[in-house]
């Protein structure tokens, strides 16, 4: 199992464009999540998704837009990219939930740089 | 969402001594975990401790539930065990983890 994979893992975007960030696993996880990492803030959640069809936002969901439309891919969408989305991004799976005995797997990570 | 806090926000350890990073919550929890973040940027699970004790090695995690706490203990750290350890959580019903700000742990040989 490849477990989650992101892609790409650098990017550099100007002020105003759009892109997706890829996120997938193979161990058939119902939750997905994506996540922010910015200097001495932790983790920051932006949105998440409890099955296919469904997501819902998380702490920092402006700018941002997701689908799920098959179990396996979670996309990020970026609409008009800001300086201020300039942030180490994590896409993160859970097998059955945050409510039951199953830990959550993050991905390497996307860097993400905004000019 | 619960709010997080992680103490100390740094640590510095000589190769070989023990450490406790702590972790408090604003309510009650009903998923905890702990990561490491190594210096190479990937998160990695440690424990999965809503309650309880759990060991792995030279780790193990504490959560006393009532009281709104997790404890990690490192024993006899390696320079591999240097990073940002992350705690984070959720309540009942709550499908948003959420984490607090790290803290960062130096080993030196």
């Amino acid at each position: 199992n490849a477990g989650v994979t992101q892609t790409p893992k650098f990017q550099v975007l100007k002020t105003g464009q759009s892109m997706t960030l890829q996120c997938a696993q193979d161990m058939n996880h119902e939750y997905m999540s994506w996540y922010r990492q910015d200097p001495g803030m932790g983790l920051r959640l932006i949105h998440y998704s409890v099955g296919a069809g469904i997501t819902d936002q998380g702490e920092v969901p402006n700018g941002y837009n997701v689908s799920r439309s098959t179990t396996e891919d979670f996309p990020l969408r970026l609409l008009s990219a800001a300086p201020s989305q300039t942030s180490v991004y994590f896409c993160a799976s859970s097998g059955q939930g945050l409510q039951y005995n199953s830990p959550l797997h993050f991905g390497n990570g996307t860097r993400l740089t905004v000019t | 969402g619960i709010q997080v806090e992680q103490s100390p926000p740094d640590l510095i350890l000589q190769e070989g001594a023990n450490s406790t990073l702590r972790c408090n919550f604003s309510d009650s929890v009903n998923n905890l975990q702990w990561f490491h973040q190594n210096p190479w940027g990937q998160l990695i699970n440690l424990f999965y401790i809503p309650s309880g004790t759990k060991q792995n090695g030279r780790l193990s995690a504490t959560t006393v539930a009532t009281e709104r706490y997790s404890l990690l203990y490192i024993s006899s750290s390696q320079t591999t065990d240097s990073g940002v350890y992350f705690c984070a959580g959720s309540s009942r019903n709550d499908y948003k983890l959420s984490f607090g700000a790290g803290t960062t742990v130096t080993v030196r040989a």
